[in-house]
């Protein structure tokens, strides 16, 4: 079974600040990937990365930045100097190479961002 | 280029009724996923087609639900003797290739149910 926990339902933030969304999942899988999406109010989901559970490099890309730590089953994702723009349901994801191509989604987090 | 899209991005119907739900993914993408998104529920996978091998169907919640893949490319789910908790919004995402390294989900806008 595979599970991802996104304990943190609301962030509220005010503009600039830096902001950490937190991910924790579980897997027996030794082969997986994890990923973000972005939900903003127009409701799409815009994908924002993928990680394979066999590359545990940290990445950054512009203000965001990914810290995946195989230790403690965690993906988490954060926001340097936050804009209202990021405001929207950020969810994280889990895909085990035993479980087919379904994607096993977090409750989602809901940031806003105060200007 | 062009991506997901979905028709229609509003529907609301009657319970009892039969809605079909229509999906086209990026031009390309072998593969082609159902999700739903509800208050109760978050995003639950639904089905999903790669290629010309057999759907993987076990995300359905009940026989009422069914989809299809037309000539690898256009999708359609079918929801028939609607209930007011089929009320979601249906997600309809596209990939390159089912599963493996290179396997990411690109999302389309979505259908948003309301069964009355």
């Amino acid at each position: 079974a595979q599970k991802v926990t996104q304990a943190q339902t609301e962030i509220s933030v005010v503009e600039k600040e830096d902001v950490t969304l937190d991910c924790v999942y579980e897997t027996r899988d030794t082969t997986y990937y994890l990923f973000w999406y972005k939900q903003p109010p127009s409701g799409e989901l815009v994908f924002l990365i993928r990680r394979n559970s066999f590359d545990e490099q940290n990445e950054i890309s512009g203000r965001y930045s990914w810290n995946f730590q195989k230790s403690t089953s965690s993906f988490n994702f954060t926001i340097t100097a936050s804009q209202v723009v990021d405001s929207a349901v950020y969810f994280c994801a889990l895909r085990g190479e035993t479980s087919g191509s379904r994607l096993t989604f977090g409750e989602g987090t809901q940031l806003t961002v105060n200007p | 280029g062009a991506g997901v899209s979905q028709s229609p991005s509003n529907k609301v119907t009657e319970k009892g009724k039969d809605v079909e739900l229509r999906c086209d993914p990026i031009s390309g993408h072998t593969a082609l996923y159902w999700y739903r998104q509800s208050l109760g529920q978050g995003l639950e996978f639904l089905i999903y087609f790669q290629g010309n091998s057999a759907p993987d169907k076990s995300g359905l919640p009940s026989d009422r639900f069914s989809a299809e893949r037309t000539g690898g490319s256009v999708s359609t789910l079918t929801i028939q003797r609607t209930q007011q908790e089929d009320s979601a919004v249906y997600l309809c995402a596209s990939s390159p290739q089912a599963g493996g390294p290179t396997d990411t989900q690109y999302f389309g806008p979505g259908t948003r149910l309301t069964v009355l």
